[in-house]
């Protein structure tokens, strides 16, 4: 089955920083890549995703790129504020396999 | 719309009691997961149903069984608790890829914590 490693497991930066956390999948087949945000004591939920057919997608101060060849997908968060602290986890589906497949999740910590 | 609920909020057993857990969603969809969370190792599928009465084994469903008699509901059990089994139990929902049109996001509930002493 899909197996997704996720890195790094912790990240603090300064406000108006940069961050990045970067994923790799195993499955060639996946083809559906979504990050979820969650936030402390709340329940995860969906931010941002991809589909295997484009190479990153924007929405506003977050992006996402895939590399199909080398199996990974990063996201991007520009200009970090303070409620970006949270938990962010990437996963990995396969259409057809109605089934997503989590990374460990990054603990984010955006330090004023 | 309440989206997705979970009953209940909280709970303590000791090992070897049973209880279940309940979803559920007013959105219409298909699809519905349970889900744990463990620190440290992100959130494993357990069980997943695809439709009424149809259910599916995930990554780590040993010591659970699930039914899904209702499409809006779906129901964790634990038949006999271990303390292994101390997490924070998460339900989702989503639309199927047939009728998602453009969306496959996976709608969560609350959580539930389950302590198993």
């Amino acid at each position: 089955g899909e197996n997704v490693e996720q890195h790094p497991s912790t990240l603090s930066v300064q406000e108006g920083d940069s961050a990045v956390i970067k994923c790799t999948y195993s499955d060639s087949a996946s083809n559906y890549f979504p990050w979820y945000k969650q936030e402390l004591g709340k329940r995860p939920q969906l931010i941002i995703d991809i589909r295997s057919n484009v190479g990153e997608k924007k929405d506003q101060r977050i992006a996402v790129t895939l590399n199909k060849t080398a199996k990974h997908f990063s996201l991007h968060i520009t200009e970090t504020q303070p409620e970006d602290s949270a938990v962010y986890f990437c996963a990995a589906s396969n259409f057809g396999n109605e089934k997503l497949t989590f990374g460990t999740g990054t603990r984010l910590t955006i330090i004023p | 719309n309440a989206g997705v609920t979970q009953t209940p909020k909280f709970r303590v057993l000791k090992t070897g009691q049973s209880m279940t857990l309940l979803c559920a969603q007013d959105m219409n969809h298909e699809y519905m997961y349970w889900y744990r969370q463990d620190p440290g190792m992100g959130l494993r599928l357990i069980h997943y149903s695809v439709g009424e009465g149809t259910t599916a084994k995930g990554e780590v469903p040993d010591g659970y069984n699930v039914s899904r008699l209702k499409k809006q509901n779906f129901l964790l059990g634990l038949e006999s608790a271990a303390p292994s089994q101390t997490s924070v139990y998460f339900c989702a929902s989503s639309y199927s890829i047939r009728t998602s049109g453009n969306s496959y996001e996976q709608y969560f509930g609350p959580g539930t914590r389950l302590t198993v002493t």
